[in-house]
């Protein structure tokens, strides 16, 4: 059981390049989640998505874009990368009823945009 | 719009000696959680404790407990006995349950407590 796993871990991108990140979780959760932690922000969510084939926009969706196409899978894509979007990415996912809302976290994405 | 507020960016402690880490929050709503999660240098974040709005009870885990005063919208952390393994940064979360909430968290800013030995 790997819980929350995100790839890569660490990416070094040039303004205007385009990747994704992927978070996978197997433990058959409905909902999934994208946050970026700045220093002094706290944890802000970008987007998150209910289940299979649904998305929806959070604090912050800017500049970013994600896909559900599996429920164990959440995409998030950034199209045009820009330093403003230099970041730690977390991806979470839950079960709500049996796990009392409990956030499962991955171990983070260190991505930086010269 | 929910808002987190922990006013302490960071705090120190003595081991073995007792913390209170302070959060505040705001909101109109009646249903909801409020979470405690610990992020330390290998920057994972685990959950340390959480409490169910409409419980009168202080939630606990072994050394953690809260401190939860839902008129003066308040949630404050005591970890007891601390350890060095306490060292990391506490961020206080809010989650609305109700009206299509999706379950998401509204997190504070954070603070950096340290164990010294």
């Amino acid at each position: 059981n790997a819980g929350v796993t995100q790839t890569p871990k660490f990416r070094v991108l040039k303004t205007g390049q385009s990747m994704t990140l992927l978070c996978a979780q197997d433990m058959n959760h409905e909902y999934m989640y994208w946050y970026r932690q700045d220093p002094g922000m706290g944890l802000r969510l970008i987007h998150y998505s209910v289940g299979e084939g649904t998305t929806a926009k959070g604090e912050v969706p800017d500049g970013y874009n994600v896909s559900r196409l599996k429920k164990q899978n959440f995409l998030l894509g950034l199209e045009s990368a820009a330093p403003s979007q230099t970041s730690v990415y977390f991806c979470a996912s839950s079960y709500s009823r049996q796990t009392r809302h409990e956030q499962f976290f991955g171990p983070g994405t260190r991505l930086t945009v010269l | 719009a929910q808002t987190v507020t922990q006013s302490q960016p960071e705090m120190s402690v003595q081991e073995a000696e007792t913390v209170t880490l302070s959060c505040t929050y705001d909101t109109s709503e009646s249903n909801y959680y409020l979470f405690w999660y610990k992020q330390p240098p290998s920057r994972q974040m685990i959950l340390v404790i959480r409490q169910e709005a409409y419980k009168q009870q202080n939630a606990t885990e072994n050394r953690f407990s809260v401190n939860f005063q839902k008129a003066a919208k308040s949630f404050s952390l005591k970890i007891s006995d601390s350890q060095l393994g306490d060292t990391a940064m506490y961020f206080c979360a809010f989650m609305k349950l109700s009206g299509g909430s999706n379950y998401k968290l509204t997190f504070g800013k954070g603070t950096l407590l340290t164990v010294n030995p």
